[in-house]
């Protein structure tokens, strides 16, 4: 049974260029919430996805925006990137809005240039 | 603004050594209260809290709720160098209908041979 899959790994990036990072829910759940974890902090909320639509928002501009697709995957988009961009990205995957069975897959390492 | 803060920041112990982590949190609507085990990417779910009072245990590692207090710890006996990792503390709230975790910035312990 696959767990969350994130892609990719790491990868390297120039401030101003766009990134699209993508998520594969664990098999049974429909819901993606995505984290930013800054090193040496944990992780902050950017956002949820459930049945295609962003369902709750933290603190982050409009630069992040997501998507999720009919078969739950999501991807995470960061425009004009900031060196401040830098960070451990995780996804979360879950079944319905609650909390069930909420896991986290291995995250992908951005680093900005 | 929903907040997590854990202490210490960080801790240098030796193997065999009985170790206190410390969270405290200021939620709206609070659910429950996790904590997770970070060695390099994924964070990995060790207890979830929801009553308070009860101890929650596993194998060496136990944790408790106040919810009277706002806060809980996470004790780990006898320490062993695969012990060695960030502990993040995180509670379930509430907002505008949906939910998201709110984390603290951890706490780094070293565990030393």
């Amino acid at each position: 049974d696959a767990g969350v899959t994130q892609s990719p790994t790491h990868l390297i990036k120039t401030r101003g260029q766009q990134v699209t990072l993508r998520c594969s829910p664990k098999s049974g759940h429909d819901t993606v919430s995505w984290y930013q974890q800054a090193l040496g902090q944990g992780p902050q909320f950017i956002f949820q996805y459930y049945e295609e639509e962003e369902r709750q928002r933290g603190n982050f501009p409009d630069r992040f925006s997501g998507h999720q697709f009919p078969n739950y995957s999501s991807e995470l988009n960061v425009n004009a990137l900031l060196l401040g961009d830098s960070a451990l990205y995780l996804c979360a995957s879950s079944f319905g809005t609650g909390n069930y069975g909420y896991t986290f897959g291995s995250g992908t390492r951005l680093t900005v240039v | 603004e929903d907040k997590v803060v854990q202490s210490p920041l960080s801790l240098v112990v030796h193997e065999g050594d009985t170790v206190t982590l410390n969270c405290s949190y200021e939620v709206t609507n609070f659910r429950s209260l996790l904590w997770y085990k970070q060695e390099k990417k994924a964070p990995t779910f060790l207890f979830m809290l929801t009553s308070s009072g009860i101890e929650k245990k596993s194998g060496r590692l136990s944790s408790i709720l106040d919810k009277k207090e706002l806060f809980s710890i996470l004790n780990i006996t006898a320490t062993q160098t695969g012990d060695s990792a960030v502990y993040l503390c995180a509670v379930w709230g509430e907002i505008n209908a949906g939910n998201m975790l709110t984390f603290g910035g951890g706490t780094r312990l070293m565990v030393k041979p």
